[in-house]
């Protein structure tokens, strides 16, 4: 089982050159997200999806889009970066529990993708 | 909106000592709380969470917190830390239905020997 899976794990990219960050889980979670970690501000909320087909925004939304095809797949993708998207990725899931379930909203995280944009 | 506040970005303990990191949230219905801890260069790992009930929540290593609705504050204690409890440590809040969960800014726990 080997819960959620982010490539890469590292990349450095040039302002205006584009990107995808890859995230996979294999638990069957209805609810995949994106945060974005940078010192002293915690985990930023980018965009999210409670289910295959449907995406919303997050906290800091701009410079970033993402799609759900699939359950089990949410990748992240940067259009034209730039120096202020330098940061630590992590992608995370967790089932949908609307009902109010022993794991809802318990998040399963990535290991993280460190991004530099130069 | 959903807030949650960290006073104390950085706390340093002698090993042996007790713990207290402080977390205060803001959401206007009754909050599902979560402490989560982050190893250096690691992902985030749940440390225990608060959905209803008992208001005492005991997690894993060791670590317990206590939901005061009064003070809308969810301290992580623990009574005695150890040299590998050095970490951080992520205070965060969601709703029961609503899928978004918001972190605070984070306490970085420094043990000395």
């Amino acid at each position: 089982n080997a819960g959620v899976t982010q490539t890469p794990k590292f990349q450095v990219l040039k302002t205006g050159q584009s990107m995808t960050l890859q995230c996979a889980q294999d638990m069957n979670h209805e609810y995949m997200s994106w945060y974005r970690q940078d010192p002293g501000m915690g985990l930023r909320l980018i965009h999210y999806s409670v289910g295959a087909g449907i995406t919303d925004q997050g906290e800091v939304p701009n410079g970033y889009n993402v799609s759900r095809s699939t359950t089990e797949d949410f990748p992240l993708r940067l259009l034209s970066a730039a120096p202020s998207q330098t940061s630590v990725y992590f992608c995370a899931s967790s089932h949908g529990g609307g009902s109010g379930g022993s794991g809802a909203n318990v998040l399963t995280f990535g290991a993280g993708s460190r991004l530099t944009v130069l | 909106a959903q807030s949650v506040t960290q006073p104390d970005i950085h706390i340093t303990v002698s090993e042996g000592a007790s713990l207290e990191l402080r977390c205060n949230y803001s959401y206007g219905a009754t909050p599902y709380l979560f402490w989560y801890v982050q190893s250096p260069g690691q992902g985030l790992q749940l440390l225990l969470k608060y959905f209803s009930g008992d208001t005492l929540v005991q997690g894993i290593k060791g670590f317990e917190a206590e939901f005061k609705r009064s003070q809308s504050s969810f301290n992580l204690r623990k009574p005695s830390v150890h040299w590998s409890d050095a970490a951080e440590y992520f205070c965060a809040v969601g709703a029961r239905g609503y899928q978004k969960v918001t972190f605070g800014t984070g306490t970085k726990l420094q043990v000395i020997p």
